[in-house]
């Protein structure tokens, strides 16, 4: 069964660094999101995107995020300046389609922790 | 504004009993809702959706959930746990044209011999 899969599973960064989570998503999907989960919180939404675009964005999602779909396979999210509470599970996911009855698979998530 | 809420964090059962994990929804339109799966090291697998029709919806590994607008509920059920279901699981939903999900906190489910 295909899958989305993330890389690195575990990053660890300094406060003020750049880092870049890297996503594959479904190969046919169209529609590619992000989430985070900040430890003891709920799982929040970032961002999605599609045709290049980026279609919503949370206000979680500042100046600091951005996400790139550099090839015809990868999906990634860059902090240009890591702060602290930055430090989070993120997941990627994919769908087909981005309408509400389309069904969002999702990867197993890198953790970011920033020191 | 839309929300999600789990209101049980911890849930602990032993195997071979029923199980019912409770959510709650606060939408003003028609919502959509799910229940995602999470077991450690993995990512969220979805367990079943609702979308609109009946309002008992199966899903996989035996899980079913029940939608009741009367109580803004939608709570999901499985009839024999087995100690493979130990993980966390999740309801979400959105409403309307929007494509983000929006994530209750999670139950994390503990399953004894």
């Amino acid at each position: 069964e295909p899958e989305v899969t993330q890389t690195p599973s575990h990053q660890v960064t300094q406060m003020g660094q750049e880092v870049i989570l890297r996503c594959v998503p479904i190969s046919n999907h169209l529609y590619f999101y992000w989430y985070r989960q900040i430890l003891g919180q709920k799982v929040e939404f970032l961002v999605s995107f599609y045709n290049n675009e980026i279609s919503e964005k949370s206000e979680i999602f500042d100046d600091q995020f951005s996400v790139e779909r550099p090839d015809g396979s990868n999906f990634t999210l860059k902090i240009r300046s890591t702060k602290l509470e930055d430090s989070a599970m993120y997941f990627c996911a994919s769908s087909q389609e981005g309408i509400v009855t389309d069904t969002q698979y999702f990867g197993p998530g890198t953790r970011l922790t920033v020191l | 504004a839309q929300s999600v809420t789990q209101p049980d964090i911890h849930i602990t059962v032993s195997e071979g009993a029923s199980l019912e994990l409770r959510c709650n929804y606060s939408y003003g339109a028609t919502p959509y809702l799910f229940w995602y799966v999470q077991s450690p090291g993995q990512g969220l697998q979805l367990l079943l959706k609702y979308f609109s029709g009946d309002t008992l919806v199966q899903g996989i590994k035996g899980f079913e959930a029940e939608f009741k607008r009367s109580q803004s509920s939608f709570n999901l059920r499985k009839p024999s746990v087995h100690w493979s279901d130990a993980a966390e699981y999740f309801c979400a939903g959105f409403s309307g044209g929007y494509n983000k999900l929006i994530f209750g906190a999670g139950t994390r489910l503990a399953v004894h011999p």
